[in-house]
């Protein structure tokens, strides 16, 4: 079983709030990645980290930040939440081959 | 990398083999074939992955014929867990990005 994990699992949280979606991996994967879902919609990549300091935006623009200062840790901000940001976030990391692991998601809802 | 398409769902019954199959017309020569399964609420999960020809695991075999346009994710004898959504993506080996498409959505009736 990969060791990935994400919290909080689940979050409600009201308009203008700021909140980090935490992600964290023990692999010792130097890839890691950022994917938002809709409820029986397909998986949009919004960040990627190919290591330390490294960060690019993925195929779905989003109004959210992330950084990479450690190897295992790769955080996802949201300085204002909105609505618009309810949604399934998933983080996953690879290995150097091409499988991908992910974590449970944080299941985020804006009111 | 490429694009790939597949049946957007498929019914099977307890105990039958099905048959997924994914398009990708414009593979390239270095892009390897992955297939994931999503259970609701839940990642992605790896299941399987190809060059060419057959590759086989103990959950599934994945056929890819010569001109590698086309796989079948195969999964033998099918139970209720089996209901998912399977997900067929295409890109080296190199690690990277992962382009999800709609995934086809099995429904395993009893």
């Amino acid at each position: 079983e990969a060791d990935i994990y994400q919290t909080p699992r689940y979050l409600v949280i009201g308009t203008g709030k700021k909140i980090t979606l935490e992600c964290s991996q023990t692999m010792g994967h130097d890839k890691m990645y950022w994917y938002q879902q809709d409820p029986g919609m397909e998986l949009h990549l919004i960040h990627y980290s190919y290591g330390v300091n490294s960060t690019e935006k993925g195929d779905l623009s989003s109004e959210s930040t992330v950084s990479r200062i450690r190897t295992e840790h790769f955080p996802l901000t949201l300085e204002s939440a909105r609505p618009s940001h309810t949604s399934q976030y998933l983080c996953a990391s690879s290995d150097p081959g091409f499988e991908q692991y992910f974590g449970p998601g944080t299941r985020l809802t804006v009111t | 990398l490429a694009k790939t398409t597949q049946p957007i769902s498929m019914d099977s019954y307890e105990g039958q083999e099905v048959n997924i199959t994914c398009s990708h017309n414009n593979i390239a020569t270095n892009d390897y074939i992955t297939w994931y399964q999503q259970f609701p609420s839940q990642g992605p999960r790896f299941i399987i992955q190809g060059y060419k020809t057959k590759v086989t695991n103990e959950v599934a075999s994945l056929f890819i014929p010569a001109d590698r346009k086309s796989s079948t994710l195969s999964l033998p004898r099918v139970s209720l867990s089996d209901t998912a959504v399977y997900y067929c993506l295409v890109g080296g080996n190199q690690g990277g990005k992962l382009i999800f498409g709609q995934g086809t959505e099995l429904s395993v009736k009893p």
